[in-house]
């Protein structure tokens, strides 16, 4: 079976700070996709990052990057110098690529960035 | 990347009566859609996965003959809460992936749907 854990339920930081959402995740799979999406509060899920589990390099993109730990199961997202527009709820995901395309969800975690 | 668009994004409806959610991929041949369903402050829970033209595979607990899938078209897949109850109020969303492609899930809107 395949679990994702978000244990950070809700985060509050100032505006400017740096802001790191832990993601581990579970799957007897050796081959497996690992996304980030945000959703802001008119609902929309926005798609943020895929990851290969064979790709281990980290990612960056403007303000935000990825860290991708295989060895502890772990793919933390930091959002550098936060915005008040980063304000949302971020979900970690996990898929199988073996053919079956469900997405396993975490439970996401609420970022509020105070201005 | 592509887009798959939800309709209606808000509805409210009187109990006992039926509620269609359209879903429809406009730049791509969704193969296969999901629909999920989100309870407020919670995570999205998979409700059923349909592959076009054929049945829908429902998740454990989810009653297939009060959330009625139809995937009858490689653009659209349509989700039917017949004889809605207050329970069911809940935001449900869809998405859509073409397999052979390998790329991830695009998501619709979602549908914020209140029974009273």
């Amino acid at each position: 079976a395949q679990k994702v854990t978000q244990a950070q339920t809700e985060i509050s930081v100032v505006e400017k700070e740096d802001v790191t959402l832990d993601c581990v995740y579970e799957t007897r799979d050796t081959t497996y996709y690992l996304f980030w999406y945000k959703q802001p509060p008119s609902g929309e899920l926005v798609f943020l990052i895929r990851r290969n589990s064979f790709d281990e390099q980290n990612e960056i993109s403007g303000r935000y990057s990825w860290n991708f730990q295989k060895s502890t199961s772990s793919f933390n997202f930091t959002i550098t110098a936060s915005q008040v527009v980063d304000s949302a709820v971020y979900f970690c995901a996990l898929r199988s690529s073996l053919g079956n395309e469900k997405l396993t969800f975490g439970t996401g975690t609420r970022l509020t960035i105070i201005p | 990347g592509a887009v798959v668009s939800q309709h209606p994004s808000r509805v409210i409806c009187k109990s006992g009566t039926s509620v269609k959610i359209e879903c429809r991929s406009l730049d791509f041949q969704a193969t296969t859609m999901f629909w999920y369903r989100q309870f407020p402050k919670q995570s999205l829970m998979l409700m059923a996965t349909s592959n076009e033209g054929s049945k829908a595979t429902y998740e454990q607990g989810v009653e297939k003959d009060k959330f009625l899938i139809n995937h009858a078209s490689l653009t659209l897949s349509t989700l039917t809460v017949t004889s809605a109850h207050p329970e069911d109020s809940s935001f449900y969303i869809c998405s859509g992936t073409q397999p052979t492609l390998n790329t991830e899930a695009f998501f619709g809107q979602g549908t914020r749907l209140t029974v009273v």
